[in-house]
This record gives structure tokens, sequence and C-alpha cells, in this order.
């Protein structure tokens, strides 16, 4: 257990519509990255926030946004939903000062895009 | 984009024996970890290990490192069937900046009982 939550474990969303996933960190954790994971593929690097500002994003679109908020619990909103969308969404937490840090993963989020 | 190729892509082994699993990758790192995912679920960070170091142990697990080639393994020791499972490196960015982890497409890895 990483104490890092997701909900909901699976949805099912038709092409257009719009989702949002939902992240509870561990307590203390002032970081959150959200990556993608596609079938049989290594986890992509989506975007991170820190302190509740983006700090850094991947290869995404703008129709996918997030946000972290002071409870330790983050979203990610996706509009406008493609097929290629389908994938296992995974959120990790971890604690910035400066050095490394450790990210702690949650179960993960499978959404399928029909 | 991947940064990370581990090789091989599935490994197959009777319970007791050794792991090897392989990981390249393309730039300069700061440092390189290895997580394992258990049927397509969440990761568990296994073992960390900075850019400066060559080589490190944490129970049955040893990871090495030789940032003049790209590359890095991580050994398994008498394995057992819980340790079959999705194995992957990832390289982390420069500490307190932006800490992604940039993933490799991981191993298959498959322990017969």
């Amino acid at each position: 257990e990483t104490g890092v939550t997701q909900s909901p474990t699976h949805l099912i969303k038709t092409r257009g519509q719009q989702v949002t996933l939902r992240c509870s960190s561990q307590s203390g954790h002032n970081t959150v990255s959200w990556y993608q994971q596609a079938l049989g593929q290594g986890p992509q690097f989506i975007f991170q926030y820190y302190r509740e500002e983006e700090n850094g994003r991947g290869n995404f679109p703008p129709r996918f946004s997030g946000l972290q908020f002071p409870n330790y619990s983050s979203e990610l909103n996706v509009n406008a939903l493609e097929l290629d969308d389908s994938a296992l969404y995974l959120c990790a937490s971890s604690y910035k000062t400066g050095g490394l840090e450790t990210q702690y993963f949650g179960p993960g989020t499978r959404l399928l895009v029909l | 984009s991947q940064q990370g190729e581990e090789d091989p892509q599935a490994l197959s082994i009777q319970e007791g024996e050794n792991a090897t699993m392989n990981c390249s990758y393309k730039t300069s790192i700061n440092n390189l970890q290895w997580y394992r995912q258990n049927s397509g679920r969440g990761l568990v960070h296994l073992i960390l290990i900075r850019s400066n170091e060559r080589e490190k142990h944490s129970g049955r697990l040893r990871v090495t490192l030789d940032t003049s080639k790209k590359s890095s393994s991580l050994l398994i020791t008498a394995s057992r069937a819980a340790d079959t499972a999705s194995y992957f490196c990832a390289t982390g960015g420069v500490a307190g900046a932006n800490s992604k982890l940039t993933f490799g497409k991981g191993i298959t890895l498959s322990v017969r009982p």
C-alpha cells in the first residue's frame, strides 16, 4: 500500500465526452504527477502539480488539464475524449524538497472510450 | 517518448533462479529507478540509484548503473512465483525541477513454480 488512492477504478465513456479522474495523495505530499499508460506500454508523463501550480507538462494536448487542492487531492480532466485516450491513468504523489523524491503511485483508473 | 529500453521484453524462469533485466537510456540522468507492476495496476517503487552510484542492494534486488554506457541492470536473486510482474526502469530528471519520470516499455517476468 502506497497510501495513494484513485477513483473510480474503471470508467467507460463515449467519444466526445468529458471525464474527471480523482487522486488522493499521501498526507504531506506537495507534488502530484499524472501518467497515461496505454496497453503494453510504459507510463507516459502527462503533467505535474506542485503546491497547486502546474510544474511541467508532457506531450499532451490542452484538453488534458488538472487541478491540485490543498487537501492533498487532485483531478485529471480530459475533454473531447478520443478513442486513443483509452488507457490506465496513474497518479503519483511525492514530497519535493529540492533533492531526490520518490513517487508513490496509486492503483490507477482504467478508462475505456467507445 | 520512451527514454528507457528494457531487455529482454519477456523473461520466463523457474522459481529459485535469478532474473536479470537490463535497461538502456538515451540522455543524461540524475537518477534511475526500477518499478514493478502487477496485472496492469499501480506501480510499486523498488529501488533508486543515483547517477554517481554504481551499485545498490535492497533485499533480493541488486541494481547496477553504468552511466558511460547509459545502461542499468536489475537482478532478482532466488526468484519466487510472487515476483511475476512487469518491471519498468524509469529515469528521473534534475532534482528540484520538474521531477517527471520517463519510463521504458517494461519487461514481463514470469516465474514458474
